[in-house]
């Protein structure tokens, strides 16, 4: 079935340790995001890739970084994580220009729970 | 910064009951969907409304939109056990495709 993987599940990491988080995707969609969740709180966009364009939320600390290296797969990278950056990030795509999916639906992955201690 | 409010916060229903579930925004929209959140999972999507209309229905959902009051509804009618989850209202504004503002969720919790 066509879906949306993140590895790890769970990632401990230790404070200012840097931190790779992955997604990949066998949907072919054009557009792979971001999403910061933390604890009873809403989803929040950190940044996008449309193909290879990357777009940054305005209020996405410089800390976050994002890699696409091909259609398939998004990296994460939190290069200095503090106590504050402990949350689920959860990665979404959406969008195929070929098959003219919808780019509205975003398709999301089971997300990544990371601790900071 | 958050797009929208929903309530209420948490719900408690028993199975068969129906749950509603409202979302306010603040902003014109093309756009409003509702997602579902299994505790600790992705997000799924359940549907979408665009802004020129106003009800929509799937399976056992319906969703209603009131853009002169910005303001959405969800209805899930003779609700199971499995429709345990947060439910989240987001919104597409117009001019920024495909980008997604969450409100705050709702918990639903249903009992048998």
């Amino acid at each position: 079935d066509a879906m949306v993987i993140q590895n790890p599940r769970y990632q401990v990491t230790q404070f200012g340790k840097p931190v790779t988080l992955s997604c990949s995707q066998t949907l072919n969609h054009n557009v792979m995001y971001w999403y910061q969740q933390k604890s009873s709180q809403a989803p929040k966009l950190l940044f996008h890739y449309y193909d290879k364009d990357f777009n940054n939320e305005a209020d996405t600390p410089d800390n976050f970084q994002s890699r696409r290296p091909n259609t398939s797969f998004c990296f994460l990278d939190i290069r200095s994580p503090g106590l504050g950056d402990a949350a689920m990030y959860l990665c979404a795509t959406s969008g195929n220009r070929k098959t003219r999916s919808s780019y509205n639906e975003q398709f999301f992955g089971p997300g990544t729970r990371l601790t900071v201690l | 910064s958050q797009q929208g409010e929903e309530d209420p916060q948490a719900l408690s229903i028993q199975e068969g009951e129906n749950a509603t579930m409202n979302c306010s925004y603040k902003t014109s929209i093309n756009n409003l969907q509702w997602y579902r959140q299994n505790s600790g999972r992705g997000l799924v999507h359940l549907i979408l409304i665009r802004s020129n209309e106003r009800e929509k229905h799937s399976g056992r959902l319906r969703v209603t939109l009131d853009t002169s009051k910005k303001s959405s509804s969800l209805l899930i009618t003779a609700s199971r056990a499995a429709d345990t989850a947060s439910y989240f209202c987001a919104t597409v504004r117009d001019g920024t495709a495909s980008k997604l503002t969450f409100g705050t969720g709702t918990r639903l919790q249903v009992t048998l």
